[in-house]
């Protein structure tokens, strides 16, 4: 399968714990985006990255959340100190320079407990 | 703001029929849309796109509309299928490669 890959599909934590996530574009994408998805709503826009530059930020990422790109294919996106309200599905999507739709993973789902 | 929204949050369509969901935008300077699909427990997979200098785009069985005078967009699914049941969001962008904006979905339930 060559599309987006998130790892793991799911976590469970305690509050006040750090996960980590990971996803893994799609070959030659050089466009990598992540979202968040809580219930009943829509993703919203986190951050993205062109290459290993990260350009843009949400006002949404507080400053717990750190997304990096450190060679330009996998990114992780770390969240510290997690907190009930950051229970979602977190989304990675990427897209390319010539065809710049962009294609979803299947989302890493977090409960903070 | 920028925001998407849609009209309906459920439409319950009979198997074999048309479906048309829809959708207002409110940022009149979105220059590309795209509709995409949910399926329970997946990420959002892209069904249909069309550019802000289009008003119809027509892909297998899925047409996409586009109305900029009352920014207004539709997306027409052709003999409903089982396999068509999921929640649909119509999405924007300012630049075909920049943040999406997605609206709250409908869910679509089909109807034996």
């Amino acid at each position: 399968d060559t599309g987006v890959s998130q790892d793991p599909r799911h976590k469970i934590t305690k509050r006040g714990q750090n996960v980590t996530f990971r996803c893994d574009p799609i070959s030659e994408h050089n466009r990598l985006y992540w979202y968040r998805q809580t219930l009943g709503q829509g993703p919203e826009f986190l951050t993205y990255f062109q290459n290993e530059a990260q350009l843009e930020k949400s006002r949404l990422l507080s400053d717990r959340f750190s997304a990096e790109r450190p060679k330009g294919s996998f990114s992780t996106l770390e969240i510290q100190r997690t907190e009930q309200g950051d229970s979602a599905m977190y989304l990675c999507a990427s897209s390319s320079l010539w065809q710049e739709t962009q294609y979803f993973g299947p989302g890493t789902r977090l409960l903070v407990l | 703001g920028e925001s998407v929204g849609l009209h309906l949050p459920t439409l319950s369509v009979q198997e074999g029929d048309n479906s048309i969901i829809n959708c207002a935008y409110s940022n009149s300077a979105s220059d590309y849309f795209i509709w995409y699909k949910q399926e329970s427990g997946k990420g959002p997979q892209f069904i249909i796109d069309i550019r802000s200098n289009m008003d119809k785009r027509q892909g297998q069985r899925v047409t996409v509309l586009l109305n900029k005078t009352v920014k207004h967009l539709s997306l027409q699914i052709a003999a409903t299928q089982p396999g068509d049941s999921a929640v649909y969001f119509c999405a924007e962008t300012l630049n075909r490669d920049d943040k999406i904006i997605f609206g709250k979905g409908t869910r679509l339930h089909i109807l034996p």
